[in-house]
């Protein structure tokens, strides 16, 4: 199954500013996802990143505030800008590919807190 | 919006079954149950999924009514490791991403 190594682990960042998640799969994929997990809440899907093209964001996410890169098949970066206390979440990026046929992989996530 | 209905928490003690049940009432002919879990402060992790047949595997169980319209994930015996969220997701395999649910908590009690 590919393996997810996602960075940072964890930050705590000013408000106002702004944090770059990177995510870096062992093998080549189409597609990789962001989800955003809210303290205590399950996963909401933030955006579908396809290489060569614009990411693709579920409704309530936009692009000015979540925006992604995908410069190749192997990594993609997600940017939380402009940040407030409410983006306080964990960001996990996750692949297709995994145990299971069309099982997912994820990231062990960036755990964000903003003050 | 997530396809399922899931309780909200369970507890079960070590050393016995677990059964996480799930509704999925509105299920299509084509889409499969997928279970995944999330232990805490990491990333959700694959169990097992099926279609109509139940199905097992090193982790789980996975028993899916003849009307498809609800199934149950056993752990057979749980430990305390065990302690997690259990997501109950339905989807087409070939579809691109997954929408999670509230999901179960389940613990594990010593």
């Amino acid at each position: 199954s590919a393996v997810i190594s996602q960075k940072p682990s964890r930050d705590i960042c000013q408000r106002g500013t702004s944090l770059t998640i990177q995510c870096q799969v062992d093998s080549q994929v189409t597609m990789m996802f962001w989800y955003r997990q809210q303290p205590g809440q399950s996963l909401t899907l933030i955006a579908t990143a396809n290489q060569g093209s614009e990411a693709t964001y579920e409704s309530g996410f936009v692009i000015d505030k979540f925006p992604i890169s995908r410069p190749n098949l192997t990594f993609s970066t997600l940017t939380v800008s402009n940040m407030s206390p409410e983006d306080s979440s964990i960001y996990l990026c996750s692949v297709r590919g995994g145990e299971g046929r069309y099982g997912y992989t994820f990231g062990s996530g960036t755990r964000l807190t903003v003050v | 919006d997530a396809k399922t209905t899931q309780p909200p928490s369970m507890d079960c003690a070590e050393g016995r079954a677990a059964n996480l049940p799930c509704n999925h009432s509105t299920i299509s002919g084509n889409e499969y149950v997928y279970w995944y879990r999330q232990i805490h402060s990491q990333g959700p992790q694959y169990i097992i999924h099926g279609l109509k047949n139940n199905e097992t595997n090193e982790m789980a169980s996975l028993i899916i009514t003849e009307d498809r319209k609800s199934s149950t994930l056993i752990l057979p015996h749980a430990t305390l490791r065990d302690t997690a969220v259990y997501y109950c997701i339905v989807r087409v395999p070939r579809d691109d991403k997954i929408i999670f649910g509230k999901g179960t908590r389940l613990h594990i009690l010593p």
